[in-house]
């Protein structure tokens, strides 16, 4: 079965310091993995995926993860936070089973930015 | 081109009455999946439809119930409400049903408070 497991419910950064939002996942298989963000109030964007290509992802707004097998990791960091980064960030699996995929959410990080 | 509409974008609900969602994904895209999410948790599947059929359902039990028009629109529908059943409800939508390299594309959600 497909899992992730988002290892910090809620982190706070100051502005200009680097962000690090910790993933790990449990695949059956070769995962495919996602980060998305969602604002207050907001639908949830999409901010870097990995698909079994390269192993360092790059992402929207300076985001981006690395994925390693031999962790079962798949950390969001970005060098530099700014404010407009403070969200709720979801690490995602696709479920592949049976005849169709469904996204598998973690319960969430909440990112704050402190000025 | 638009992105997914959902509506209405807020609703408040009595226990016990039935309440109808509705879903446009983007253009040109033909999978419509449903997901619920309640206050501090992540995005839970409920169901994906595929070329007007059915192609997978979460763990939630069958006062949920949904389906795809002709046109790939979508609803989702909810009998008997529970207070439980607050949260809110996110459309995604996608040009392949196992979202295989491609991602889902969100709308901002409909806000159900049962009360």
């Amino acid at each position: 079965a497909q899992s992730v497991t988002q290892l910090d419910s809620h982190v706070s950064v100051s502005e200009g310091t680097p962000v690090l939002l910790r993933c790990n996942y449990s695949s059956s298989y070769s995962p495919s993995l996602f980060w998305y963000v969602q604002h207050p109030n907001k639908g949830l964007q999409l901010l870097l995926k990995y698909t079994s290509a390269a192993t360092l992802v790059k992402g929207i707004n300076g985001f981006e993860a690395e994925f390693k097998k031999s962790e079962t990791s798949f950390h969001l960091t970005k060098p530099s936070a700014h404010m407009s980064d403070a969200a709720e960030y979801f690490c995602v699996v696709v479920n592949y089973g049976g005849s169709q995929g469904n996204l598998i959410f973690g319960k969430g990080t909440k990112l704050s930015v402190k000025p | 081109d638009a992105g997914v509409t959902q509506s209405p974008t807020h609703l408040i609900k009595t226990r016990g009455q039935q309440v109808t969602l509705r879903c446009s994904p983007i253009s040109g895209h033909k999978s419509v999946s449903w997901y619920q999410q309640v206050l501090g948790q992540g995005p839970q599947f409920i169901f994906q439809y595929y070329e007007k059929e059915e192609r997978g359902r979460g763990n939630f039990p069958d006062r949920f119930s949904a389906r795809q028009f002709p046109n790939y629109s979508s609803e989702l529908n909810v009998n008997a409400l529970l207070l439980g059943d607050s949260a809110l409800y996110l459309c995604a939508s996608s040009f392949y049903s196992r979202q295989l390299n491609t991602e889902a594309f969100f709308g901002q959600g409909t806000r159900l408070t049962v009360v």
